[in-house]
Order: structure tokens, then sequence, then C-alpha cells
């Protein structure tokens, strides 16, 4: 069945930039499929990030839209979230997961990678 | 924007049925998803399309909705289903969709 797992800093500074990929493996990225991001602040709910198809189609969540950047590279099998501007609120559990927020649900999820903004 | 709201805690004994709300303007005509986050772990689907339930998640676990609210109810709770829950839908339009807040349900 498909997995997925994320990869990246587990730290960034200020007004840096926020990068992680998710690899995907079982599966092909390139099927009928939309590909999310969704983060959790510590002791915090969840939040939709974005999401993309693999014909490099995206949606993004609002609040987010300016500073955020996801893309697929299909020969690796991968999609990955860039998060410009980072400040300590962005300092939260980031997750992968097969889905799209308005029209599916989500699942699987990855395992989910903690990413603190500090200097 | 859209919100989907759900209380913020439940608490039930085992044994007992839990039952988790989720109130939205828009659920009548948009289906909502369920999923159970444990500490630490990341969050696992339990109803999809409203009252449908995936491959491995046990029959205790159901869903439903009439109006604005749909229910997650959880018959015979066991110390096991002690996590968070989070409902999941979309606006009218099929446009933006958002996760409720979460409910915390503690098993006394």
């Amino acid at each position: 069945q498909v997995q997925l797992q994320e990869s990246g800093p587990g730290l960034v500074k200020p007004s840096g930039t926020l990068s992680l990929t998710c690899a995907v493996s079982g599966g092909s990225i390139s099927s009928s499929n939309w590909w999310s991001w969704v983060r959790q602040p510590p002791g915090k709910g969840l939040e939709w990030i974005g999401e993309i198809y693999h014909s490099g189609s995206t949606n993004y969540n609002p609040s987010l839209k300016s500073r955020v950047t996801i893309s697929v590279d299909k020969s690796k099998n991968q999609f990955s979230l860039k998060l410009s501007s980072v400040t300590a609120a962005d300092t939260a559990v980031y997750y992968c997961a097969r889905g799209r927020i308005a029209l599916n649900w989500f699942d699987p999820w990855g395992q989910g990678t903690l990413v603190t903004v500090s200097s | 924007s859209y919100e989907l709201t759900q209380p913020p805690s439940v608490s039930v004994s085992p044994g007992q049925t839990a039952r988790i709300t989720c109130s939205g303007d828009a659920l009548p005509k948009q289906y909502a998803y369920w999923y159970q986050q444990k500490p630490g772990q990341a969050p696992v689907l339990v109803i999809y399309k409203d009252s449908e339930r995936p491959s491995g998640i046990p029959e205790r676990f159901s869903g439903s909705s009439s109006g604005t609210t749909v229910t997650l109810t959880i018959s015979g709770v066991q110390a096991e289903d002690e996590a968070d829950y989070y409902c999941q839908s979309a606006d009218s339009s099929g446009t933006y969709g958002v996760f409720g807040g979460g409910t915390k349900l503690t098993v006394l």
C-alpha cells in the first residue's frame, strides 16, 4: 500500500525558508490523486497548507498562499513544500498526505516531521 | 472563511457511547470526514463520506449526518479510543476545505 515519508531540516532560522520533501512509495505520484501538506503547531489543531496534482496544478490555503510553494518531481516520485519568511508561529509538525482538502479525505498520512523555527 | 465547530472535549466511561459533533453551514451539501489522532502519532481516517468506515476501523466507529451537524459515534468505548478527533469538510462551493478545531475524547 502507499506510504509517505517526510524529510528535511528540523531547525530553520527566522526569516528563512522551510523546505520539506515527501517521498511516496508503494504507488505512483502520477496516479489520479492529489497530494497535500498539513501542519500542526504544538498542542494545537490541524491546518491544511496546500495540495498538488501530478500535472503541477496547485491550491493553497489563502492564509499562507503568499509564502507557500508546493512542487512535484515525478522522476523521484516525491513532492515538496517551501514556506518562506518563517517565524516562530510556523513551528509545527508537518505532515504530507494523499488527498484533497475540499473534495475528499486524507489517507494515508506520513509520520510527520517537527520543524522548529529558532535562531 | 468557512469554519467547522467541534466541542473541545468529551468524556465517557468505558463501555459507554461517545458522540462527537461537528457543525458547519455547508454540511448539508458537503461530505464530512473524521480522523483519530493519538499523542505523537499522525491522524488516522476513521470515517469518510459522512458514514463510511475504512477497512481496518472497528465497527464501534460510526458516522451520521443531520442538517448542519455531523456526528462521530463510538459505541462501547474502550480505553484505546482516548484520542483527539478532527472533522474535515468543505464550504458550499467546494472551493475551500477546513478541519474542525478538534475534540479530546477522555475515557474515564
